[in-house]
């Protein structure tokens, strides 16, 4: 089974719709995070957590809404899509004691 | 701030030609260096790193050096194979200071092996 899992892995939506995405893990790893990747733009921080209690911003969280439910789960909301939402979106975590992150097979949202 | 510049592709080759794909970065102190993988369809994978000045990650036939006097961590391969078309990702990470935490990505380089 994948370490890292995000559902759906596939989404077509209308403007104005309420989206949630979710990743969970089972790496153990206490930090996780939210980045979308645009053609030509490589990939964007959106949030990250630290831990369940512990949630921050990144680079481009305007429209973006987060949950960490757990240590193991940590969602993704677009309380209103709007089409310039439209992209891949990627969970990754990390363990704190090392800065390389491992990602889930990404979620591609489409607001129409 | 820190940042990436890679090559921007995309790069055509055919099988058993020789890879290279340029990154360069900047940022204070020590980063660590990554590459990662983006086979179609997939998530990105950890390719290799370099964690300090002069060294050399490897894996699955790639290598990158870790070069601080010219700020780059160039990927290199001898013989690329079919299956090796993908996007490539090259990445750095602050190792202390509380932004260990923080990836910062180049743009990503698009290859594509012929047979």
């Amino acid at each position: 089974d994948a370490d890292v899992t995000q559902t759906p892995r596939n989404r077509i939506t209308k403007t104005g719709k309420r989206i949630m995405l979710e990743c969970s893990q089972t790496k153990g790893h206490d930090r996780m995070y939210w980045y979308r990747q645009d053609p030509g733009l490589g990939l964007r921080l959106i949030y990250y957590s630290f831990d369940v209690k512990d949630i921050n911003k990144g680079e481009i969280s305007d429209g973006y809404s987060v949950s960490r439910q757990a240590q193991a789960k940590f969602s993704l909301s677009l309380e209103s899509a709007i089409p310039n939402q439209t992209a891949l979106y990627f969970c990754a975590t990390s363990d704190s004691r090392y800065n390389e992150q491992f990602f889930g097979p990404g979620t591609r949202l489409t607001v129409l | 701030g820190n940042s990436v510049t890679q090559m921007e592709g995309p790069v055509t080759l055919s099988e058993e030609a020789f890879l290279t794909i340029n990154c360069t970065y900047t940022a204070t102190g020590y980063p660590s260096l990554f590459w990662y993988v983006q086979y179609p369809g997939e998530g990105l994978q950890l390719l290799l790193k370099a964690t300090k000045a002069d060294d050399k990650g490897s894996n699955k036939g790639f290598e990158a050096t870790y070069r601080k006097e010219t700020t780059s961590f160039h990927l290199e391969k001898g013989s690329v194979q079919v299956s090796d078309s993908a996007v490539y990702f090259c990445a750095l990470s602050q190792n202390s200071g509380g932004s260990n935490y923080k990836l910062t990505f180049g743009k990503g380089t698009l290859l594509t092996v012929n047979p």
